[in-house]
């Protein structure tokens, strides 16, 4: 099935430093989500997003969802050991089928 | 409150063999989705059920079914695995179908096929 593209795939990134990411596909859109999975666990809704050009933060993290409705955008602020992990982002029509990026690797150097 | 269960955590299988993965929703959650997580890949949309009755199906072959029961735990079967159905398969649920239900995921179940 069409997965989404998110880049970037992986990212080393210094303890404190801010963190962005983004996901695009070639099919509107009406609902984005963004995921954490740690290890050995299921993935973590983190953000959703219903509204072209919405920008919703949780924290640290804030998640627009582009006005194109074709894109959204991840990004951590001040970022800590524990935010290591995979992010993922997920697009669909009414929260049905969703589409998942292949994952952006995300470590953390204290 | 209890979050998605999904049982067995792991399972080890053969070529042509069958296999039943079961899951538990959130309490009050009506609709079950299942995805396919190949090692190094995102979730990729397998079947979603609704008050027991199929409402969506991805670009899998008729080797895998699903059903949902009338309280709302679900099934999912594959029959005759192959190789390459070696994955985690991981159950959502929400409250609901439409915008604003968010899915939110089980710990998964580990297959490996041999």
């Amino acid at each position: 099935g069409q997965q989404l593209n998110q880049s970037p795939q992986s990212m080393f990134i210094q303890e404190g430093e801010d963190v962005s990411m983004n996901c695009a596909s070639s099919s509107i859109f009406n609902t984005w989500l963004w995921y954490k999975q740690d290890p050995g666990e299921g993935p973590v809704l983190l953000i959703a997003l219903y509204k072209a050009g919405e920008l919703t933060s949780n924290g640290r993290l804030t998640a627009q969802f582009g006005i194109t409705r074709k894109d959204s955008f991840l990004n951590i602020s001040a970022s800590i050991p524990s935010d290591v992990g995979i992010y993922f982002c997920a697009g669909g029509y009414n929260n049905n089928d969703m589409r998942f990026g292949a994952g952006t690797r995300l470590t953390v150097k204290p | 409150d209890a979050g998605v269960t999904q049982s067995p955590t792991h399972l080890i299988k053969t070529r042509g063999q069958q296999v039943t993965l079961r899951c538990s929703p959130i309490s009050g959650h009506k609709s079950v989705s299942w995805y396919q997580q190949v090692l190094g890949q995102g979730p990729q949309f397998i079947f979603q059920y609704y008050e027991k009755e199929e409402r969506g199906r991805g670009n899998f072959p008729d080797r895998f079914s699903a059903r949902q029961f009338p309280n709302y735990s679900s099934e999912l079967n594959v029959n005759a695995l192959l190789l390459g159905d070696s994955a985690l398969y991981l159950c959502a649920s929400s409250l609901s179908l439409g915008l604003g239900n968010e899915q939110f995921f089980g710990p998964g179940t580990r297959l490996t096929v041999l």
